[in-house]
């Protein structure tokens, strides 16, 4: 049973440019969360995707977007990206049946801007 | 705003200790409450998972327990060993909207 993977494993990007990372969740799991963590700190909740809508967002700018497919896959784009946008970016999936079951953490997306 | 809290933020023990990790939060209207285990570089891994009308979980060497009152859980690890040896976060879900609050974690360096 496949869990949570993100691609690619490792980015490095320059300062204004676009980048866009990829997350295929766990098999069975609907929901699919995204996280920033800078080093040395816990993950900030970027946003949640459930039937490929946003439902919930943390205090992250416009900048963060993201998209959820039919087949649950996720997508988190960053424009105009900035020296502070490096961290890693993990990826999360669940269930949801009105209960929340946990979370199944991929090994996440270390992207560098230089 | 809820603000999760992990102390002490790292802890070198001998091999063969047991030892206790804590967590407070401040808004005790938490729906579960998640401890997980990261290497460096690494994703998380689940350890252990606590729903709110729990009082504790257990899993081999681990057991944690969660008291919604105080805004505190703790996680008990037996006879540890050095491949215990990580970083261990905690994450308060709050209403089941897939949005999780963690802790900043706490480094663990169990020495042979």
């Amino acid at each position: 049973d496949a869990g949570v993977t993100q691609s690619p494993t490792h980015l490095i990007k320059t300062r204004g440019q676009q980048v866009t990372l990829r997350c295929s969740p766990k098999s069975g799991h609907d929901t699919v969360s995204w996280y920033q963590q800078a080093l040395g700190q816990g993950p900030q909740f970027i946003f949640q995707y459930y039937e490929e809508e946003e439902r919930q967002r943390g205090n992250f700018p416009d900048r963060f977007s993201g998209h959820q497919f039919p087949n649950y896959s996720s997508e988190l784009n960053v424009n105009a990206l900035l020296l502070g946008d490096s961290a890693l970016y993990l990826c999360a999936s669940s269930n949801w049946d009105g209960r929340p079951h946990g979370y199944t953490f991929g090994s996440g997306t270390r992207l560098t801007v230089v | 705003k809820q603000e999760v809290t992990q102390i002490p933020a790292a802890l070198s023990v001998p091999e063969g200790e047991n030892l206790v990790l804590n967590c407070s939060f401040t808004d005790s209207a938490i729906y579960n409450l998640q401890w997980f285990r990261q290497d460096p570089g690494k994703g998380l891994t689940s350890l252990l998972l606590i729903q709110s009308s729990q009082r504790e979980q257990t899993s081999g060497r681990l057991n944690a327990s969660l008291d919604k009152s105080s805004g505190r859980s703790t996680l008990y690890i037996a006879a540890s060993q050095p491949g215990d040896s990580a970083t261990y976060l905690c994450a308060v879900d709050e209403g089941g909207a897939g949005k999780s609050t963690f802790g900043d974690g706490t480094t663990l360096t169990v020495k042979p």
